[in-house]
């Protein structure tokens, strides 16, 4: 079965610091990718998803993932974090076929502290 | 509607009752999913809904679960003779099973089992 890994459990960052958050997953077959977010209070939102091509994807909200296949990683990334983008950030990957249902990785709650 | 929309936002109920809780996907989507998201377990699969063909019912956690789809659109999740770990948000997602299938969430039921 597959299963997503996301390192970082709870991250504290000051406005315009850089992110990047870790995400792994244990399936080598054709999967596409995605980084959903959980602002307080709001139900999940794609942030950026991955099905193929160019393995940096960019997103909403300045965010970007890249794919790395050979590291079964799809990490995500923003230069300068704001405020606002204080949230549950979590990765999910599905197989390219059947159901397509979503395998989540247990989130990272991010802190940005003004 | 414009998203997808869930009933009841929370739910408290007690132990040994039955619940029903409602989902009405974007419309047009022919893919309905519904999952679990809880403290212990994060957020894991239930059941998937394809048009007219047979539920995915594999993610389900005991038999007093059971969900149904009426006219491949709404669709009601039901936990018979509740039990205190089945408190949780319960989400459901729809999607028009484009290439790799972006979900698109509800805000949830929060259940809260006494």
């Amino acid at each position: 079965a597959q299963s997503v890994s996301q390192h970082n459990h709870h991250v504290i960052l000051s406005e315009a610091a850089s992110l990047e958050l870790g995400c792994n997953y244990s399936y080598g077959g054709t999967v596409n990718l995605f980084w959903y977010v959980q602002y307080p209070g709001q139900h999940l939102q794609l942030l950026l998803k991955y099905f193929s091509g160019d393995p940096l994807v960019k997103g909403i909200k300045g965010f970007e993932a890249e794919f790395i296949k050979s590291k079964f990683s799809f990490n995500l990334r923003k230069p300068s974090v704001q405020w606002s983008d204080t949230a549950e950030y979590f990765c999910a990957v599905n197989l390219d076929t059947g159901r397509r249902a979503l395998t989540f990785g247990s989130g990272t709650r991010l802190q940005v502290q003004p | 509607g414009a998203g997808v929309s869930q009933s009841p936002s929370n739910k408290v109920t007690e132990k040994g009752k039955d619940v029903e809780l409602r989902c009405d996907p974007i419309s047009g989507h022919t893919a309905l999913y519904w999952y679990r998201q809880s403290l212990g377990q994060g957020l894991e699969f239930l059941i998937y809904f394809q048009g007219n063909s047979a539920p995915d019912k594999s993610g389900l956690p005991s038999d007093r679960f059971s969900a149904e789809r009426t006219g491949g659109s709404v669709s009601t999740l039901t936990i018979q003779r509740t039990q205190q770990e089945d408190s949780a948000v319960y989400l459901c997602a729809s999607t028009n099973r484009d290439r790799g299938g972006i979900q698109y969430f509800g805000a949830g039921t929060r259940l809260s089992v006494l």
